[in-house]
């Protein structure tokens, strides 16, 4: 699976938009990109995935450069509660394997 | 969504015991699901994948004998951590893999070790 690169941590004012960066340059034609968070001492938490378009859902939307080398995940308007470790993972088939991911601190 | 549950939420037991771990595709069925442990401050750590009807494959450095899972149904897969040693004391994880390939996270199982 592609390695993934985050920033370790971002701060983010409460009812701004928190962009998320994630670079991926060795991702391969089949791979996926995932978004998942994690809530301290909660199991984590499915946000988005794409391939190759940009995807918007309820949560998040997940920008992808048409190189497909990095992707963007978008919190249109972060709360208090979107405060959290998010992790962007790369992967075909079914196995997911986890980086350190970045760690979001919403501020009021 | 779909809805993956774990128990128990937190166990504690004394060096030396066994300790089982349930995790459920509460509305689903899932052929595979995985296991994870996380320390503190620390990102998830595969452990295993778990098949349902087969044997588990163990990532590497992961004790198959320490760690005992299995995976009778395909609502059920269980983590056995036996003779649980100080060092076992982590958060567990597990997911399940659902049919349009979206992976689901159970709450996590907190186990500590006396």
């Amino acid at each position: 699976d592609a390695k993934t690169t985050q920033p370790p941590s971002m701060d983010c004012a409460e009812g701004r938009a928190a962009n998320l960066p994630c670079n991926h340059s060795t991702i391969s034609g089949n791979e996926y990109v995932y978004w998942y968070r994690q809530i301290h001492s909660q199991g984590p938490q499915y946000i988005i995935h794409g391939l190759k378009n940009n995807e918007t859902n309820e949560m998040a939307s997940l920008i992808i450069t048409e190189d497909r080398k990095s992707s963007t995940l978008i919190l249109p308007h972060a709360t208090l509660r979107d405060t959290a470790v998010y992790y962007c993972i790369v992967h075909r088939g079914n196995k997911l394997v986890f980086g350190a991911g970045t760690i979001l601190r919403v501020k009021s | 969504g779909a809805v993956v549950s774990q128990h128990p939420s937190r166990v504690i037991c004394k060096s030396g015991t066994s300790v089982k771990i349930e995790c459920r595709s509460l509305d689903f069925q899932a052929t595979t699901m995985f296991w994870y442990r996380q320390f503190p401050k620390q990102s998830l750590m595969l452990m295993a994948t778990s098949n349902e009807g087969s044997k588990a494959t163990y990532e590497q450095g992961v004790e198959k004998d320490k760690f005992l899972i299995n995976h009778a149904s395909l609502t059920l897969s269980t983590l056995t951590v036996t003779s649980a040693h100080p060092e076992d004391s982590s958060f567990y994880i597990c997911s399940a893999l659902a049919v349009a390939g979206e992976l689901f996270f159970g709450e996590g199982s907190r186990l500590t070790v006396l």
